[in-house]
């Protein structure tokens, strides 16, 4: 089946410090999502990407639907303890498909 | 606003026993719904999912069916689990432009 590479899989950061994560495919999205899940809970929806090209913020939270429609990118800036978690990354690949390709998903750590 | 729900939140069963999970979607109607699995430290596995009452597509062979009896209601079950079947099942509601938002899950364990 249809893949989403996501990377990087794994980040220890400082708090305070921008985060930078992406998600790529060999095949074109219509749209991107992005979620967040902590540890025991259901993935959040953070950002929803709709049209290439597109640049949407959700407070720190940056998201872009790449230009050829193939990747998508998140940033996080001045990263907080709460920031810790996976961050999965989605595409909708067909109109009319009701379904999502989900990437591997980041996973987020914040040294002391 | 919508809210939804899954329970159990955790559940212990031997191996060759039934299952059945529940989730339910309040303030939409006709949503689509899905089932994931997420195996520890994993990314998500769609199972089934449902674009109404009745209809229900399988994503993988497997020793789980699923059923939707009334709009807003989406049940996982199993005649007889497998220790393969232990996992974190999550329960998911389709909104416009196919953005899905997910209910808080139910952590199976097979022993």
């Amino acid at each position: 089946g249809q893949q989403l590479n996501q990377s990087p899989q794994s980040m220890f950061i400082q708090e305070g410090e921008d985060v930078s994560m992406n998600c790529t495919s060999s095949s074109i999205f219509n749209t991107w999502l992005w979620y967040k899940q902590d540890p025991g809970e259901g993935p959040v929806l953070l950002i929803a990407l709709y049209k290439a090209g597109e640049l949407t913020s959700n407070g720190r939270l940056t998201a872009q639907f790449g230009i050829t429609r193939k990747d998508s990118f998140l940033n996080i800036s001045a990263s907080i303890p709460s920031d810790v978690g996976i961050y999965f990354c989605a595409g909708q690949l067909d109109f009319g498909n009701e379904k999502l390709t989900f990437g591997t998903g980041t996973r987020l750590t914040i040294i002391p | 606003s919508q809210t939804i729900h899954q329970w159990p939140a955790t559940l212990v069963q031997p191996v060759g026993s039934p299952l059945s999970l529940e989730c339910t979607v309040e303030g939409t109607s006709n949503p689509n719904l899905y089932w994931y699995r997420q195996a520890a430290g994993r990314g998500l596995q769609l199972l089934f999912y449902s674009v109404g009452i009745g209809q229900i597509s399988s994503e993988v062979p497997q020793n789980l069916s699923a059923s939707r009896p009334q709009d807003r209601q989406f049940i996982l079950s199993s005649k007889k689990l497998l220790l393969s079947d232990s996992g974190f099942y999550l329960c998911a509601w389709g909104a416009v432009a196919y953005e899905q938002y997910f209910g808080p899950g139910t952590r199976l364990t097979v022993t």
